[in-house]
């Protein structure tokens, strides 16, 4: 069965401090791993897509790794502010059918001054 | 690029009472239209999937009757919860796309139903 797990499933952090969410994938054969950031009451927005022959991908300070062999994935937020307060959600595609995005239940942040 | 409006962004209405949610594309053509509903604590759960010009599929468990989806254009989808009631309350979410980029999502429309 095609699943999407992420770690940790909530997460409190200082303002300035760095952290490293987790997401963990059986999905087969795969096509791209997208990392949102979601709002509460907003849409999710794009961070970083990749797909299987990139390993590291950035977007400001956010930096995406990807190890298709472990199907694992990371999201490294650095200096991390106070809007940086949200849930992180990871969707896997699979290659049979890409528009089928398998969600994640995603991280939730926060971030304390 | 690549916007995608939802409208209305929050809706509060009585049980029994029809609702439309719209979704937009701005600046780009959808070939595809994508309706989801969110849960409080929960992931994005898809509903239907439309294309332009054809009825919508809608997964298994979803009440094509209940939930009528329209993709009459290629920047335009509605989506109609009729004769709502509590239980339809929810976090209804669009996403669109065209041939050459992945999904992008709205902001959402929060349903209310008293």
């Amino acid at each position: 069965k095609n699943q999407v797990e992420q770690s940790p499933q909530s997460l409190i952090i200082l303002e300035g401090k760095n952290c490293t969410l987790q997401c963990n994938y059986t999905v087969s054969p795969f096509s791209n791993l997208r990392w949102y950031k979601q709002d509460t009451g907003r849409g999710p927005v794009s961070l970083t897509i990749m797909t299987f022959s990139e390993n590291t991908k950035s977007n400001r300070r956010y930096t995406a790794t990807l190890d298709a062999d472990t199907k694992q994935s990371s999201l490294h937020i650095t200096a991390s502010q106070l809007s940086d307060s949200a849930s992180y959600i990871c969707v896997v595609s699979a290659a049979y059918n890409t528009d089928k995005l398998i969600f994640g239940t995603g991280t939730r942040l926060q971030v304390f001054p | 690029g690549a916007v995608v409006s939802q409208h209305p962004s929050w809706v509060i209405c009585k049980s029994g009472t029809s609702v439309k949610i719209e979704c937009r594309s701005l600046d780009f053509q959808a070939t595809t239209m994508f309706w989801y509903r969110q849960f409080p604590k929960q992931s994005l759960m898809l509903m239907a999937t439309s294309n332009e010009g054809s009825k919508a599929t809608y997964e298994q468990g979803v009440e094509k009757d209940k939930f009528l989806i329209n993709h009459a254009s290629l920047t335009l989808s509605t989506l109609t919860v009729t004769s709502a009631h509590p239980e339809d309350s929810s976090f209804y979410i669009c996403s669109a796309r065209d041939s050459h980029q992945p999904q992008h999502f709205g902001d959402g429309t929060r349903l209310s139903i008293l």
